[in-house]
């Protein structure tokens, strides 16, 4: 059975200063996800990736993936109140009925001024 | 492009009846269709897979006879709790797969948020 574990769960930041959250899964994947998510809202797709070694960044964003430690991280520049969000990490694997994606139990982070 | 819709984006209603949700995807043809349930302060759980003109594959301790889901076209999915009861109540969330099977970018819907007294 596939596992997504996400540390910390909980990440208060100041604004300014950098910030990772990791996800470990269990087994090999074809695909893992970052996703953003506002309190009361559905979520929001932030990154994709692909491959071992692949890096994406998106403003102060920045997601990479270490397929052979079944690891990614995201790592979060400068932080700002308006990253204050949960933040998911999701794996995906071939299913028979399709890709079904198996997410991590979330980072609520909190940027304070 | 690769809007997906949920409706209600909220309901209300009592223990006992039933509620059906609606998942479209506006732009694009779905080949898979996901439904997932949210408790507040968790992540979010895979409740079943559906794919159009067939039975909904459903995941481990989730009823299939109380969570219908008819996915009767490319761009419509439906949910049904049937005699929901008090601890139904959480956040239900589909998603439209697109790419062909196997290789499916899901888009996330809106998500339905359900109370029931």
């Amino acid at each position: 059975e596939l596992k997504v574990e996400q540390n910390p769960l909980f990440l208060s930041m100041q604004e300014g200063k950098n910030y990772t959250i990791y996800c470990n899964y269990s087994t090999t994947s074809d695909r893992l996800y970052w996703y953003r998510q506002d309190p009361g809202k559905s979520l929001e797709s932030l990154f994709v990736l692909l491959s071992n070694g692949a890096v994406k960044q998106e403003g102060r964003l920045m997601a990479s993936l270490d397929t052979k430690a079944r690891l990614s991280t995201l790592h979060i520049t400068a932080a700002v109140h308006d990253l204050s969000a949960t933040y998911f990490c999701a794996v995906d694997i071939l299913g028979a009925a399709g890709n079904k994606l198996t997410f991590g139990g979330g980072t609520r982070v909190l940027v304070k001024p | 492009g690769a809007v997906v819709s949920q409706h209600p984006s909220w309901v209300i209603c009592k223990s006992g009846t039933s509620v059906k949700i609606e998942c479209r995807s506006l732009d694009f043809q779905a080949t898979t269709m996901f439904w997932y349930r949210q408790f507040p302060k968790q992540s979010l759980m895979l409740m079943a897979t559906s794919n159009e003109g067939s039975k909904a594959t459903y995941e481990q301790g989730v009823e299939k006879d109380k969570f219908l889901i008819n996915h009767a076209s490319l761009t419509l999915s439906t949910l049904t709790v049937t005699s929901a009861h008090p601890e139904d109540s959480s956040f239900y969330i589909c998603s439209a797969g697109a790419g062909g099977i196997g290789w499916e970018t899901q888009y996330f819907g809106p998500g339905t948020r359900l109370l029931v007294l």
